[in-house]
């Protein structure tokens, strides 16, 4: 059974930094694409980012709204990824998603995390 | 503002047919999915590509497309299905995701 579990949330301040997990089980890791979506309070889905491995190496891509301030990294050996957060703004509070693939197609969730932004 | 449009809220008697649309110019190329997500839950997918369903989806619920427009129908709603949801597709870089701004479907 493929299961993917977030950790690492919590209450940080402004301008702080947070770094979150992600561990996935039952499934090859190394051979899939990880993204993470994030879904403010009461509001809809974002999309984050992802990274991928292909022949080329590790590719990733990010949300504009993130772009300089996240960095999503992995360590397959671990079944890992982590998505750490800087320079966070009260804007980033939410829920974050850990999920398989990099794509539209999104079979596999997590039961997210949850990321308070505030002073 | 997101790349794709959807209707915010959207109601339909039990037993009667829906149709929830989503509307962006990355649909003239690329297929939408679509999730439903329950309060207090991941979303779940249901239709991805032109018309299919994950395991465990009821046939119910399909998906088509049309130029710029994607749209998911629930035939014959069930009270279950009352939930929010969101299309995604690629974005017009085609490497990123984007969502929809999501729609309230209410079973009456």
């Amino acid at each position: 059974e493929v299961q993917l579990v977030e950790s690492g949330g919590g209450l940080v301040q402004p301008g702080r930094s947070l770094r979150l997990s992600c561990t996935g089980s039952g499934f090859m890791f190394g051979d899939y694409a990880m993204s993470w979506i994030r879904q403010a309070p009461g509001k809809g889905l974002e999309w984050v980012g992802f990274i991928r491995n292909d022949g080329n190496g590790v590719t990733t891509e990010y949300a504009a709204s993130v772009e300089g301030r996240f960095t999503i990294s992995r360590d397959d050996s671990k079944s890992i990824a982590y998505l750490q957060m800087n320079s966070l703004k009260t804007e980033d509070t939410a829920m974050y998603y850990c999920v398989r693939g990099a794509g539209v197609t999104i079979y596999y969730w997590g039961q997210g995390t949850l990321v308070t932004v505030s002073s | 503002s997101s790349e794709l449009t959807q209707d915010p809220a959207v109601s339909v008697a039990l037993g009667q047919t829906v149709r929830i649309t989503c509307q962006g110019d990355t649909l003239r190329t690329y297929y939408a999915g679509w999730y439903q997500q329950k309060p207090g839950r991941a979303p779940l997918l249901v239709i991805y590509g032109q018309n299919n369903r994950p395991s465990g989806i009821p046939d119910r619920f399909s998906g088509s497309s049309s130029r710029n427009t994607a749209s998911l129908t629930i035939t014959g709603a069930q009270a279950e299905d009352e939930a929010d949801y969101y299309c995604n597709s690629r974005g017009s870089s085609g490497n990123q995701v984007v969502f929809g701004g999501g729609t309230k479907l209410t079973v009456l």
